[in-house]
């Protein structure tokens, strides 16, 4: 069946270090496929999507492209703050109000 | 500002009682949902509604209703009969079947 895979937390990071959060899926057709953030205490935010393979979403400077060829959208950013620290879900969209929720990856940014 | 307002923040209750989780929206969404959150996993998905007066379970609807009488309120009861209800409940709207899911804040439910 259709499901999202993303990597295992936490990730530890250093100010400025570049970031990368793997997310790999599995679904029949062509599903819209989002990056939410999530922070302590808080409901889930759209970060960023992207709608039909070699779209690239970007937003807040992080980026995912569309790979149908790898049923990928890994999460990039070149330069992590510690104000990025939180939760992040890589999530599908597919056959009409069916998403799909990864389990979620946790970043600690340290200054 | 629009958005989804999901009350109270915190919720206790003894093992036993039923209890309602409130949500509304002001963003003139026809599609609401209810996820429920645990530690280290995925949201899963208990009902959701496509539009008034109509919905539909989802993949953990055991122990849970709801009910939708109007386009803004989507309210959640947890029952007796759901076994593990401690959990942080999420409430979601989206414009329509295709488009991104917006989000409430939460409602961390205990049961003791």
């Amino acid at each position: 069946g259709d499901s999202v895979t993303q990597m295992e937390g936490p990730v530890t990071l250093s100010e400025e270090a570049f970031l990368t959060i793997n997310c790999t899926y599995t679904a029949t057709g062509y599903p819209s496929l989002f990056w939410y953030v999530q922070y302590p205490g808080e409901g889930l935010q759209l970060l960023l999507k992207a709608t039909k393979a070699d779209d690239k979403g970007s937003n807040k400077g992080f980026e995912a492209t569309y790979r149908k060829e790898t049923t990928s959208f890994h999460l990039e950013k070149g330069s992590v703050q510690v104000s990025d620290s939180a939760v992040y879900f890589c999530a599908l969209l597919y056959n009409f109000n069916k998403f799909y929720f990864g389990s979620g990856t946790k970043l600690n940014v340290k200054p | 500002d629009g958005g989804i307002t999901q009350s109270p923040k915190y919720l206790f209750r003894k093992e036993g009682q039923n209890v309602t989780l409130s949500c509304e929206q002001n963003l003139n969404h026809d599609a609401m949902y209810w996820y429920r959150q645990d530690p280290g996993q995925g949201l899963r998905l208990i009902y959701y509604s496509q539009i008034v007066n109509d919905f539909q379970k989802g993949d953990i609807a055991e122990g849970y209703s709801v009910s939708r009488e109007k386009k803004e309120s989507f309210p959640l009861t947890v029952t007796s009969a759901q076994k593990n209800p401690t959990a942080f409940y999420l409430c979601a709207s989206s414009i329509d079947q295709i488009s991104p899911l917006h989000f409430g804040n939460g409602t961390r439910l205990t049961v003791t």
